[in-house]
């Protein structure tokens, strides 16, 4: 059974960078499947922060593209996120998530949380 | 941009009843890049329905989803304990092509 898995800093001070890793088990992530972020604020619903394939193409969410990068480390198979100049806005659960098509996602991890305080 | 509005915002509901979720797109969409989603308390979202109307993998056939151009909507026949829940409809496309989420439908126990 295909596990991802989360980790990363879970306090970033406001106008730092957020990163986070994702470790993917039992499948490549060059496996032609895709693989993104989704976020959710505390008590609130879900957005979508970008995608990688094959651990080149990428697609990101138009409100976030200027902040986003996702990137992608065959060797460890992992994937990564960064997000730049964060603000309280940008505390949320964190879920790397993956699927074959692009247009939804079967895998997702159980979630992390990031708190931007300082 | 595609907006997704869920309807109702909560639905209370007592089990063995049936659950009609709607979710309605901004402008006409093709129904088979529309999903659902449920998320229980604490835990991350599980994909029931996929391309519309096709279920995923291990979802029971009480689920079903239906619909085409801007209505779309997830039922479930007969609501079984597990099934209270926030379900989220999300679509993908558009241009540039983005994945977006409907703001959820909570079924509460009534």
């Amino acid at each position: 059974q295909v596990q991802l898995q989360e980790s990363g800093p879970g306090l970033v001070k406001p106008s730092e960078t957020l990163s986070l890793t994702c470790t993917v088990s039992r499948l490549s992530i060059n496996s032609g499947h895709y693989w993104g972020w989704i976020r959710q604020p505390p008590g609130k619903g879900l957005e979508w922060i970008g995608s990688i394939y094959n651990s080149g193409t990428t697609q990101y969410n138009p409100s976030l593209k200027s902040r986003v990068t996702i990137s992608g480390d065959t060797s460890k198979n992992q994937f990564s996120l960064r997000v730049s100049s964060v603000t309280a806005a940008d505390t949320a659960v964190y879920y790397c998530v993956g699927d074959s098509r692009i247009t939804w996602y079967y895998y997702w991890g159980q979630g992390t949380l990031v708190t931007v305080s300082s | 941009e595609i907006v997704l509005t869920q309807s109702p915002g909560t639905l209370s509901l007592s089990p063995g009843e049936r659950a009609t979720l709607s979710c309605r797109a901004s402008q006409s969409v093709t129904s088979s890049y529309i999903a659902w989603y449920q998320q229980k308390p604490g835990q991350a979202p599980r994909l029931l329905i996929y391309a519309s109307s096709s279920r995923a993998a291990g979802i029971p056939d009480r689920f079903s989803g239906s619909g085409s151009g801007t209505d779309f909507t997830l039922t479930i026949s007969r609501l079984e304990p597990e099934d209270f829940a926030v379900y989220y409809c999300q679509h993908y496309g558009g241009s540039p092509p983005t994945l977006t989420f409907g703001g959820g439908t909570k079924v509460e126990i009534k």
